[in-house]
C-alpha cells in the first residue's frame, strides 16, 4: 500500500535549537496532519493542513502544505525537553483513505 | 485524545487464540478505523467504516475481522491469533469540517503473542 516518506529518520538536537522536517508523496493530497506520539501513548494532532500553500502554526509549531501537494513541512522553534517524540505525518486525497509516514524520532539533549 | 477509547491497554495470547479490541468512540463521528503500527513503518490500515452497519477491508485486513453496529462502537477481533499479529493497535474516527477531514486515536492496544 502507499506510504509516505518522512525525514530525516531520526534526529538529535540541543535544547533551544529549531528543528525542520519534511513528509514527501509521489501522490498529491487534499489534506496535511501532522501527528507527536509519544512512548506508550496514542498520536495527538498538532496541525491540519486543507490548502496547497497554507501556513498553519500552533505555538511553536508551524506548519505548511507544499505549493505541489505532494509534500508537507513541520518546524518546531526554540525546542524543549518535551518536545521529545515521534513526530508523523498523514495524507489524505479525496476517496480514499489516510496514508501515514513512519515517523521522525526527536531526541532533545539538555 | 479526543474521545476515543480502546481496551484493553495490554494483552499478551497464546498462538491461536482468539480475542476482541474494544473501541469506543463519543464524538458522533460516522467515520472509524483500526490500524497496526509496526517499528519502522507508517501505520497501516486494517479495517475501516464509514457509518454503523457499513465497514470495508484496508491494507491488511487478513486474520481480523469488525463489525458496526452502532455509530459508537467499532470493535476488532483476531480470530486465530498468530505471532506476525504483534503490534500496536489503534483505533481512529474522524469528522469531517467544513474543509477536510481530521482523524483522532486512541491511546492504543498493545498485543503479543506468544
Amino acid at each position: 500500500g502507499q506510504q509516505l516518506n518522512q525525514s530525516p529518520q531520526s534526529m538529535f538536537i540541543q535544547e533551544g535549537e529549531d528543528v525542520s522536517m519534511n513528509c514527501t508523496s509521489s501522490s498529491i493530497f487534499n489534506t496535511w496532519l501532522w501527528y507527536k506520539q509519544d512512548p506508550g501513548e496514542g498520536p495527538v494532532l498538532l496541525i491540519a493542513l486543507y490548502k496547497a500553500g497554507e501556513l498553519t502554526s500552533n505555538g511553536r509549531l508551524t506548519a505548511q502544505f507544499g505549493i505541489t501537494r505532494k509534500d508537507s513541512f513541520l518546524n518546531i522553534s526554540a525546542s524543549i525537553p518535551s518536545d521529545v517524540g515521534i513526530y508523523f505525518c498523514a495524507g489524505l486525497s479525496y476517496g480514499q483513505n489516510f496514508v501515514f509516514g513512519p515517523g521522525t524520532r526527536l531526541s532533545v539533549l539538555p | 485524545n479526543a474521545g476515543v477509547t480502546q481496551t484493553p491497554k495490554f494483552q499478551v495470547l497464546k498462538t491461536g487464540q482468539s480475542m476482541t479490541l474494544q473501541c469506543a468512540q463519543d464524538m458522533n463521528h460516522e467515520y472509524m478505523s483500526w490500524y497496526r503500527q509496526d517499528p519502522g513503518m507508517g501505520l497501516r490500515l486494517i479495517h475501516y467504516s464509514v457509518g454503523a452497519g457499513i465497514t470495508d477491508q484496508g491494507e491488511v485486513p487478513n486474520g481480523y475481522n469488525v463489525s458496526r453496529s452502532t455509530t459508537e462502537d467499532f470493535p476488532l477481533r483476531l480470530l486465530s491469533a498468530a505471532p506476525s499479529q504483534t503490534s500496536v493497535y489503534f483505533c481512529a474516527s474522524s469528522r469531517r469540517t467544513a474543509v477536510g477531514n481530521t482523524i483522532y486515536f486512541g491511546e492504543g492496544s498493545w498485543l503479543t503473542v506468544v
